[in-house]
């Protein structure tokens, strides 16, 4: 079984700049989520996609992050514009379902992009 | 605010000895907690879970405890090996996942 794929791997920018990161789920995998994952912290949830509706995004800056999953498979997830606190790695994941948390809503981890703003 | 917090940023064991891993949370509402474990250039993969309604749940060499009065999660790796070298996540959740911020273990052969 294929794993959750992104790319790039890596970007430098400069701020202000925009970028996009891609992201394509496990077949058949429902829910979608993009972490941030600042050096030295853990990863903290962007937004989560059932399919192609947003089921939380209260942690997403609005007025620069955007992010969507128009045909409910791959994603796409852009700054605009970038800042120097955006330097990270963004991670996405994806689950075959969503709900009170049962063995099959495990979140299989793609192996994130790994973006700097100078 | 931190809800998971991980307060060991590093750890450092013997082969074949015991890691334990430490993890404390803040919020009652979590029912669910998780370990990821993650290697350099990858994302974190599942290592073993538990539910609220249980204090110990083991897998093989690893074995996570919980105790739901002191808000604390463990996880011991018995025997330890080089290739458990990696950063370890203590994750809980209620509707969504919750990270600590990690601690990076180290198994010196």
């Amino acid at each position: 079984e294929a794993g959750v794929a992104q790319s790039p791997r890596y970007k430098i920018i400069e701020k202000r700049q925009s970028v996009a990161f891609w992201c394509n789920p496990i077949s058949g995998h429902a829910t979608l989520y993009w972490y941030q994952q600042i050096l030295g912290q853990g990863p903290k949830l962007l937004i989560q996609f059932q399919n192609n509706g947003v089921v939380d995004d209260s942690q997403l800056p609005k007025d620069r992050f955007s992010a969507e999953r128009l045909k409910g498979v791959d994603s796409t997830l852009k700054i605009q514009p970038a800042k120097l606190e955006d330097s990270a790695v963004y991670l996405c994941a994806s689950s075959f379902a969503m709900g009170p948390f049962l063995l099959y809503n495990e979140q299989f981890f793609g192996p994130g992009t790994r973006l700097t703003v100078l | 605010d931190q809800q998971v917090k991980q307060n060991s940023p590093s750890l450092s064991v013997q082969e074949g000895r015991i890691s334990i891993l430490n993890c404390d949370y803040t919020n009652s509402m979590f029912d669910y907690f998780l370990w990821y474990k993650k290697y350099p250039a990858e994302g974190p993969t599942f290592l073993i879970s538990i539910s609220s309604i249980k204090d110990k749940n083991e897998d093989g060499r690893f074995t996570v405890f919980l105790n739901k009065s002191a808000k604390h999660l463990s996880l011991h790796i018995v025997p330890s090996q080089p290739g458990d070298s990696a950063v370890y996540f203590c994750a809980a959740s209620y509707n969504k996942l919750v990270f600590g911020a990690g601690t990076i273990l180290r198994v010196k052969s």
